[in-house]
């Protein structure tokens, strides 16, 4: 079953605007991670956050976490028309047999207008 | 290196047919996982292997099986293929002591 819930599920906006995508999650987790996947393209890992850590940067990227409500930011900085994706968050979800697995969001589809 | 690569990248099957798409890494992963992409519903695991000679089953196995033939190459076969595996297949990738996952280019597979 899906664990993320990406919200928007799409969204537009101008170049030089700031995008901020929101994903919640159902059940506890060790870490939370967003991947970027541009048209007919396969995905692309951003940023990783644990769950002890409240906010995390990279370049234009902010993501913010907070486990107590179960939800997770990224806010994109001065967007530019090449930030034109899907973004998708993915959780960490440990199998009987010890190894990691990731469950996917269905998604925020993010149009930048030049 | 080339990462992860994976062939056929597009593929239209009838109904009935059977078909096994390839995925190779160069990265010494020992993970490796097969997801389907539908329209509106992100990525959903089929199967992935943990290491060489394990395989598990994910979220939607019906209809899948896999071999995980050696290190650097994992196989999804479809058996008997229906018009519900339309999807596009991606494999992914992951190194031990990692949590990102690195992701082929995709499979786009129609079955009619």
């Amino acid at each position: 079953s899906q664990q993320g819930e990406e919200d928007p599920q799409a969204l537009s906006i101008q170049e030089g605007e700031n995008a901020t995508m929101n994903c919640s999650y159902k059940t506890s987790i060790n870490n939370l991670q967003w991947y970027r996947q541009n048209s007919g393209r396969g995905l692309v890992h951003l940023i990783l956050i644990r769950s002890n850590e409240r906010e995390k940067h990279s370049g234009r990227l902010r993501v913010t976490l907070d486990t107590s409500k179960k939800s997770s930011s990224l806010l994109i900085t001065a967007s530019r028309a090449a930030d034109t994706a899907s973004y998708f968050c993915a959780t960490d979800e440990i199998t009987q047999g010890g190894s990691e697995k990731l469950v996917f969001g269905k998604g925020t589809k993010l149009t930048v207008n030049p | 290196n080339a990462g992860v690569t994976q062939t056929p990248k597009f593929q239209v099957l009838k109904t009935g047919q059977s078909m096994t798409l390839q995925c190779a890494q160069d990265m010494n992963h020992n993970s490796m996982y097969w997801y389907r992409q539908d329209p509106g519903m992100g990525l959903r695991l089929i199967y992935y292997s943990a290491s060489e000679g394990t395989t598990d089953k994910g979220e939607v196995p019906n209809g899948y099986n896999v071999s995980r033939l050696n290190k650097r190459e994992f196989s999804l076969r479809l058996e008997s293929a229906a018009p519900s595996q339309t999807s596009v297949y991606f494999c992914a990738s992951t190194g031990t002591g990692w949590v990102e996952q690195y992701f082929g280019p995709g499979t786009r597979l129609t079955v009619t």
